[in-house]
């Protein structure tokens, strides 16, 4: 199974900020993946990262909010532009398990707080 | 919008029994996986089913999928006070490339007295 760490784990912004959370995985993956998780609430995916390509992002989420780079096949980034408190969520990666099981795992998470 | 709907939304059990929680989905999948959440914290694997099997189980775990009825469950036995968490079902559908992209159903609370 694939280790995934994100930085930061947790972080308070003021409104107007924006944060760019990290994701590093301990093999080479071809893609990885981000999801927001409101408090409450399930999870939504917001886009797919290639490496060497631009992401790929949902209905409802657009790369001027939310840009996202893949310099390589074992980081990314996910950037929050311009917050709000509506941004206040659980940001989460997540990888295949490359086995060809189609497993895939999440890091730990970064939880963001907007005020 | 969501694919998946889990009920119950929630499910408060004794230790020893067992809990059983409920997944449908709208459209047609390439496989179904379980995950626990504790506490809002990150998303812990359990089990992934196929399109093509019916059952699995690992330990306590089984899940079935009954893809004419678009619905899947988790039976946890013999449940235990670390299983209080959230599960969630999210239904993987072949992305472009060799990864699945998954929807998250509702997710359902276990809390488990003593």
């Amino acid at each position: 199974s694939a280790v995934i760490s994100q930085k930061p784990s947790r972080d308070i912004c003021q409104r107007g900020t924006s944060l760019t959370i990290q994701c590093q995985v301990d093999s080479q993956v071809t893609m990885m993946f981000w999801y927001r998780q409101q408090p409450g609430q399930s999870l939504t995916l917001i886009a797919t990262a290639n490496q060497g390509s631009e992401a790929t992002y949902e209905s409802g989420f657009v790369i001027d909010k939310f840009p996202i780079s893949r310099p390589n096949l074992t980081f990314s980034t996910l950037t929050v532009s311009n917050m709000s408190p509506e941004d206040s969520s659980i940001y989460l990666c997540s990888v295949e398990s490359g086995e060809g099981t189609d497993t895939q795992y999440f890091g730990p998470g970064t939880r963001l707080t907007v005020l | 919008s969501q694919q998946g709907e889990e009920d119950p939304q929630a499910l408060s059990i004794q230790e020893g029994e067992n809990a059983t929680m409920n997944c449908s989905y709208k459209t047609s999948i390439n496989n179904l996986q379980w995950y626990r959440q504790n506490s809002g914290r990150g998303l812990v694997h359990l089990i992934l089913i196929r399109s093509n099997e019916r059952e699995k189980h690992s330990g306590r775990l089984r899940v079935t999928l009954d893809t004419s009825k678009k619905s899947s469950s988790l039976l946890i036995t013999a449940s235990r006070a670390a299983d209080t968490a959230s599960y969630f079902c999210a239904t993987g559908l072949l992305n472009t490339g060799t990864a699945s992209k998954l929807t998250f159903g509702t997710g359902t609370r276990l809390q488990v007295t003593l």
